[in-house]
């Protein structure tokens, strides 16, 4: 079957650590992985996306990158973590043909920056 | 370039009333329409899709939205609300390979 795995599924870290989310996926090969993030009261805004290994497009500059070390592995980091960078972050991939078609999201990473 | 709006940020209705979430889309092609509910400290769960295959679709939890090509919408509405529906939905859309999310209609349900 097909799934996706991403965690943790909380995390506190101080200003200026470091961060590593990881997302993976199951059951299906070369897929299109994508990174999210929720700010409070605000929409999701698309931070990242992989169309294959090494690929990555980034659509907003930030304090975060992102990497695709394996076909099925998504990594979102940081090297120091700004206070704004708190928020809810989704992985997501995209799968399927015709209506089939569409978008299958993580249960998130909600992350608090203090 | 693809926008896709929401135009109400807060809805609030009263159980077994209807529901109506409304969003509107601009796109050069044939746009991949989704509604998403997030529950609070829930992922996202989808709804339903348009993916032009009819024009009214039908999702889960009684929801349906109709896809109006010459309104750009794509509406999300329920006949009758349930305590269980209050969370907050993105009206998303995809043309390419990227979403573009709506900003969220928080949807509250009043006993």
């Amino acid at each position: 079957s097909q799934t996706i795995h991403q965690w943790p599924a909380t995390l506190v870290q101080p200003v200026g650590s470091p961060l590593s989310l990881e997302c993976t996926v199951e059951g299906t090969s070369n897929p299109n992985l994508y990174w999210y993030r929720q700010a409070a009261g605000r929409g999701l805004q698309l931070l990242f996306y992989s169309v294959g290994i090494g690929q990555i497009s980034s659509e907003v500059p930030q304090n975060l990158s992102a990497s695709r070390p394996q076909d099925r592995q998504f990594i979102l980091s940081s090297k120091k973590l700004l206070l704004s960078d708190s928020g809810f972050y989704l992985c997501a991939w995209l799968s399927g043909q015709g209506l089939n078609y569409g978008y299958t999201f993580g249960s998130g990473t909600r992350l608090t920056v203090v | 370039a693809q926008s896709v709006t929401q135009l109400d940020s807060h809805v609030s209705v009263s159980e077994g009333t209807p529901v109506l979430l409304r969003c509107n889309y601009s796109s050069s092609y044939s746009p991949s329409l989704f509604w998403y509910v997030q529950h609070p400290n829930k992922g996202l769960q989808l709804l339903l899709k348009y993916t032009s295959a009819a024009t009214l679709v039908k999702g889960i939890n009684g929801f349906e939205a109709e896809f109006k090509k010459s309104e750009t919408s794509f509406h999300l509405t329920k006949p009758s609300a349930h305590m269980s529906d209050a969370a907050e939905y993105f009206c998303v859309g995809g043309a390419t390979n990227k979403l573009i999310f709506g900003t969220g209609t928080l949807l509250a349900v009043q006993p």
